[in-house]
């Protein structure tokens, strides 16, 4: 199945730092997504994503498809952008089904 | 519309017994998915519902679990005879279509002791 790796594993920041979160994945895909778990568990859609750039406050993503990765940018961070940010994706052809292949997250703490 | 809900948050069961989760989705997306979440790891995928069909089962859904989705409304994930390595958080996500986002529901957290 297709490979999603997620760096860094875990990022410490200071309230009002930027920081660049990566997603590499091993295969051509058509849906790619990015996520936000806070600590109480729930995942929040932050961007349905598998080309381009798009900007949503202080977040923006840029999924460059056809160099395989994703890039999710946090800018002015807030303790409340504090969680697990995940990247997930879909291949593109029939054969692999319908079905988000989760990468193994960013853990991102930020301090006031 | 208040998003996907998820019935109960949390369930506490003895090993071997029996238990049923519900998942109601947003009402005009009719793509339903379960997936389950360990502790430290991105979910995993466990089956697929396209209105009521049900059009894909992952291998790690064994013969204990069960999955249905009457009417293409609600959706009910059963697990029988339930093991200690059945601990987790079990997700249910909705989309409209199979290019859209998803948008996840808050989880039941199933603790089997």
């Amino acid at each position: 199945g297709i490979q999603v790796e997620q760096s860094p594993p875990d990022l410490i920041l200071q309230e009002g730092a930027n920081s660049t979160l990566r997603c590499n994945f091993s295969d051509s895909v058509n849906n790619l997504q990015w996520f936000h778990q806070n600590p109480w568990g729930q995942l929040i859609n932050l961007f349905y994503i598998p080309s381009g750039t798009k900007q949503n406050g202080r977040l923006s993503a840029t999924t460059v498809a056809t160099e395989r990765y994703s890039l999710l940018y946090i800018s002015s961070s807030q303790t409340t952008d504090s969680g697990v940010y995940f990247c997930a994706v879909e291949r593109g052809i029939k054969a692999a089904g319908n079905k988000l292949t989760f990468g193994g997250g960013t853990r991102v703490l930020v301090k006031p | 519309d208040t998003g996907v809900s998820q019935d109960p948050r949390h369930k506490i069961t003895k090993r071997g017994q029996n238990v049923t989760f519900r998942c109601d989705p947003i009402s005009e997306h009719n793509r339903l998915y379960w997936y389950r979440q360990t502790l430290g790891q991105g979910p995993e995928f466990l089956t697929y519902f396209q209105n009521e069909a049900q059009l894909e089962k992952s291998r790690l859904l064994s013969d204990r679990f069960s999955a249905e989705r009457p009417k293409g409304s609600f959706s009910t994930l059963e697990i029988q005879r339930t093991e200690q390595g059945d601990s987790a958080m079990y997700l249910c996500a909705s989309s409209f279509g199979r290019w859209g986002g998803y948008t996840f529901g808050s989880g039941t957290r199933l603790t089997v002791v």
